[in-house]
């Protein structure tokens, strides 16, 4: 079945940091891929989105590259802040139209 | 975008009792969702509420535990009926637009059942 897998948190980093979260996935076809992020005491956002493959989705310094070959769409920011502390969310959109997600990872950010 | 306001955020219940979450969008939206997080997990959906019809259930939840209603194109609302310690979630309210990738969620209800 479709399955999502992100590596656990939390991860903790200094501010201006290299951020790395890795996803893979499981999932019959070429699945719209996602990143949600949750910030506390708020819903979930989207924060970016790529529909095929080869596509780089992004948005606010951050972005993830759908990677057909390693079925992976690993978040990367070049320069975490302080604001960026927040738990983030991969998840897939199955052939029925279901958002399939990841168990999350949390993300600290120290000044 | 959607702006999605959920009622209660948060409440306390007794065990064996029942309670009924609202959601409400801030623009017509064609779909509704209801998900279920529980601590330290992800989401998982619940169902798929239906406007004018009975919500489609995923496998392992059933109408008689979660009954959900949506009357219109802009309000759902999910019960959580003779509540369970196991019950205890976040439980949030998803809407997205038939035909997009996009799909909004409200700030979730955090409920703790004793």
């Amino acid at each position: 079945g479709n399955s999502v897998t992100q590596m656990e948190g939390p991860v903790t980093l200094s501010e201006e940091a290299f951020l790395t979260i890795n996803c893979t996935y499981t999932a019959t076809g070429y699945p719209s891929l996602f990143w949600y992020v949750q910030y506390p005491g708020e819903g979930l956002q989207l924060l970016l989105k790529a529909t095929k493959a080869d596509d780089k989705g992004s948005n606010k310094g951050f972005e993830a590259t759908y990677r057909k070959e390693t079925t992976s769409f690993h978040l990367e920011k070049g320069s975490v802040q302080v604001s960026d502390s927040a738990v983030y969310f991969c998840a897939l959109r199955n052939q029925g139209g279901k958002l399939i997600f990841g168990q999350g990872t949390e993300l600290s950010v120290k000044p | 975008s959607a702006v999605i306001s959920q009622k209660p955020s948060r409440d306390i219940c007794q065990r064996g009792t029942s309670l009924t979450i609202q959601c409400q969008v801030d623009s017509q939206v064609t779909m509704m969702f209801w998900y279920r997080q529980q601590p330290g997990q992800s989401l998982t959906l619940i169902a798929t509420a239906n406007q004018g019809s009975e919500a489609t259930y995923e496998s392992g939840f059933v109408i008689d535990k979660f009954p959900i209603s949506r009357p219109n194109l802009t309000f759902s609302t999910l019960t959580v009926s003779n509540m369970s310690p196991e019950d205890s979630s976040i439980y949030l309210c998803s809407a997205g637009q038939g035909g997009t990738d996009t799909q909004y969620f409200g700030p979730g209800t955090r409920l703790t059942v004793l």
